[in-house]
């Protein structure tokens, strides 16, 4: 089934920690990106990546990384988890080559830190 | 800096009409998204405006002026499963989408 997964779907994880989360998709997009939700604030741009092999500074990027090694995987790392980094995680996809290129998510993953 | 504008809540009865605006300010304009997000889901892509003028796809209408920094989206024929949040984007002269933080939408039958 084409489209975007991520893992865990839901995660409590003890402050200082290091976590990843990870994220696939199918449809061969060139452009991902990590996204964080957090109640009465939009989505914030973590981190993206163009294209497979390189990887980009968002609007909050402290405290996670990064890397795209091949096209259908972008999985977010948190070195030391702390309880600020409490929040519901989207994964995306693009195709900047087509049309509007309009970002396609994950069905998110929601972290708690404690 | 950067702002997207849109109202927190919105209420309206089942089969009547809603608008819901979005102003923004930002570092160039590459384009204006609209998505909804029904509650614990993932954002799923309504619209897009680059033009000025309105773009009409089914009951959903969004319209554009780019000399005014405004959208409005436009739900018609209100169904209860209509009640979800809608997200208004501007990619900006970076290519990157900026969010407005959503107009949680109620339908009241």
């Amino acid at each position: 089934i084409a489209g975007i997964t991520q893992a865990p779907t839901s995660q409590i994880l003890a402050a200082g920690r290091r976590m990843t989360l990870r994220c696939t998709q199918d449809m061969r997009h060139n452009a991902m990106y990590w996204y964080r939700q957090d109640l009465g604030l939009g989505l914030r741009l973590i981190h993206y990546s163009n294209t497979a092999g390189t990887t980009g500074k968002g609007e909050v990027p402290d405290g996670y990384s990064v890397s795209r090694a091949n096209t259908d995987d972008f999985p977010l790392t948190l070195a030391s988890a702390v309880p600020s980094q409490t929040s519901v995680y989207f994964c995306a996809s693009s195709d900047s080559t087509s049309g509007n290129n309009e970002q396609f998510f994950g069905p998110g993953t929601r972290l708690t830190v404690l | 800096g950067q702002n997207i504008d849109q109202p927190t809540e919105m209420t309206a009865t089942e089969g009547a009409i809603v608008q819901i605006n979005c102003t923004y300010q930002t570092s160039g304009f590459n384009g204006l998204f609209w998505y909804q997000q029904h509650a614990g889901e993932a954002p799923t892509f309504l619209s897009y405006n680059v033009l000025d003028g309105l773009e009409e796809k089914g009951r959903f209408s969004s319209f554009l002026s780019r000399s005014k920094g405004y959208s409005y989206l436009l739900l018609k024929e209100l169904q209860m499963k209509d009640s979800a949040s809608y997200l208004c984007a501007v990619r900006d002269s970076n290519y990157q989408l900026i969010w407005g933080a959503g107009t949680k939408l109620i339908i009241k039958p």
